[in-house]
């Protein structure tokens, strides 16, 4: 079972600034197979970013996606106040069918 | 636009068996996965499992043994089984849609407005 580890748990930042997110993979997942997700407080999760670098539809193009291997980044390049929530990633295992999440990170106004 | 609506009771005692449905409204349910994630409080999200259109599932294997994931494609429903709850079973519980084939994964797109489901005796 492949265990994905987000890093930092929490991220403080300024509305403006760059918010960098890690999810590092136990072993190697193929990029197709990692997923982005946005969840605020006491809403369901959105979906971000999938195949580790493709925005979902209506993604603003602040959010980008990046990484291969076991280390893949969430970038969100200018921190709007709407932003500050938890992020997941997830992948999905092929054989057989199965998805995790990481931890997540929440990524909170300083 | 596709929606998922799901209901089910919120409020359980140890050992009896958690019941949900959800149901897509809006858009095929032939073509994608219908799955089932929970959160317990404070706590991240985890995948318990999801169903095709002919019925096929997969599992997360720490629930399986427990869980049942069914589909009825007449009322383009799908629905959720967990026999003999716990209180580490407490959690909101999430329908979604999503959509994976050989080499691709393209995430959970469409997500259910959640049920708080309490495990208490």
């Amino acid at each position: 079972e492949i265990v994905l580890t987000q890093s930092p748990g929490t991220l403080s930042l300024s509305p403006g600034e760059r918010a960098t997110l890690s999810c590092r993979a136990s072993q190697s997942v193929s990029s197709n197979y990692l997923a982005w997700y946005q969840q605020k407080s006491g809403q369901a999760p959105r979906l971000l970013i999938y195949g580790a670098s493709s925005r979902a539809t209506g993604i603003p193009d602040r959010f980008s996606g990046s990484g291969s291997g076991t280390d893949f980044t969430l970038t969100i390049s200018r921190l709007e106040p709407e932003d500050f929530a938890v992020y997941y990633c997830q992948q999905f295992g092929s054989s057989p069918p199965a998805l995790t999440f990481g931890g997540g990170t929440k990524v909170e106004i300083k | 636009q596709v929606q998922l609506h799901q209901w089910g009771a919120g409020l359980l005692k140890p050992s009896e068996t958690l019941s949900l449905t959800c149901a897509v409204s809006g858009g095929s349910f032939s073509d994608y996965h219908w799955s089932w994630i929970r959160q317990p409080p404070g706590k991240g999200l985890e995948w318990i499992g999801e169903i095709d259109h002919s019925g096929g599932t997969n599992y997360n294997p720490s629930l399986k043994t427990r869980v049942t994931i069914s589909v009825d494609t007449s009322k383009n429903q799908f629905s959720l089984k967990l026999s003999s709850v716990t209180a580490a079973d407490t959690a909101v519980y999430y329908c979604a849609r999503g959509l994976h084939g050989t080499y691709y994964y393209s995430g959970m797109d469409v997500w259910g407005q959640g049920t708080t489901v309490t495990v208490s005796s």
